[in-house]
C-alpha cells in the first residue's frame, strides 16, 4: 500500500528566505506526483505536476523536483512571501489517477 | 485553465436528513470525477471514482449506500450523504479530469470544496 510523507508537518520562516518542502513515498511505481497548495477552509490549486519520466519542473519561484526510485520529490520555494503562506500537498497516483495525498505541510511567511 | 465548481460551498444540516453536493466541470467534459473527504488538518482520502453513465467504483470502507454517487451527464457529479449524522461532518471535495487528458498521466483538477456540517 502506498504511503507518502511530507516533512516537515509545519514551518515558519522569514519572508525573503528560500525553503524546501519534503515528499516521500513508499511505492516507486508512480505515473506522476503533483504538488498542490490549500488556503484554510478551500480547495486545492495544482501548482507544479512531474510526470515518471521527468525529473523536475518550475514555474516562477517553484522547482519541484523528483527522484522516483529514491521515492522522494521535493517543493523549492524561492525568495517566499506572505502570500506563500498555505498547506502544501504532495501526491502519487498509481494508475487511473487515483491520488494518494501526503498529510501536507503548513507554512507561514511572517512578515 | 480548467474549473470545477462544487456546490454548495457550505451546508448545515440536521441529523438523519439527506444532503446533496454538486461537482461541475465548467469548461471542459469530464468522463471521470473523484470524490474526497478530508477531516480537520487530515489530508485528503480518496471515497469514490464516479463514471458518467455507469456505477462509482468506491474505495475500500466506503458505504455505498450512505455516499450516493450520480453522473448523470459529462459535466456533472453529485455526491448524496443520506441520513446524515454528525460523524459525517466533513470537507468533501470532488476533482475531475478533461476527458483528453491521458487516463494514467492526466492532471486533475479540484473544486472549492464543501463543507458539510451536520447537527
Amino acid at each position: 500500500k502506498q504511503e507518502v510523507t511530507q516533512i516537515p508537518a509545519a514551518l515558519s520562516v522569514p519572508e525573503g528566505e528560500n525553503l524546501v518542502l519534503n515528499c516521500s513515498f513508499t511505492d516507486s511505481a508512480i505515473y506522476n506526483l503533483q504538488w498542490f497548495r490549500q488556503d484554510p477552509g478551500k480547495g486545492l490549486t495544482s501548482l507544479l505536476l512531474i510526470q515518471s519520466s521527468q525529473r523536475e519542473q518550475t514555474s516562477g519561484r517553484l522547482n519541484a523536483s523528483l527522484d522516483k526510485s529514491s521515492g522522494r520529490s521535493t517543493l523549492y520555494i524561492a525568495a517566499s512571501q506572505p502570500g506563500d503562506s498555505a498547506t502544501y500537498l504532495c501526491a502519487v497516483s498509481q494508475g487511473a489517477q487515483k491520488l494518494v495525498f501526503g498529510q501536507g505541510t503548513r507554512l507561514t511567511i511572517n512578515p | 485553465g480548467a474549473v470545477v465548481s462544487q456546490h454548495p460551498s457550505w451546508v448545515i444540516c440536521k441529523s438523519g436528513t439527506s444532503v446533496k453536493i454538486e461537482c461541475r466541470s465548467l469548461d471542459f467534459q469530464a468522463t471521470t470525477m473523484f470524490w474526497y473527504r478530508q477531516f480537520p488538518k487530515q489530508s485528503l482520502m480518496l471515497m469514490a471514482t464516479s463514471n458518467e453513465g455507469s456505477k462509482a467504483t468506491y474505495e475500500q470502507g466506503v458505504e455505498k449506500d450512505k455516499f450516493l454517487i450520480n453522473h448523470a451527464s459529462l459535466t456533472l457529479s453529485t455526491l448524496t450523504v443520506t441520513s446524515a449524522h454528525p460523524e459525517d461532518s466533513s470537507f468533501y471535495i470532488c476533482s475531475a479530469r478533461r476527458d483528453l487528458e491521458p487516463q494514467n498521466t492526466g492532471e486533475l483538477f479540484f473544486g472549492e470544496g464543501s463543507r458539510l456540517t451536520v447537527l
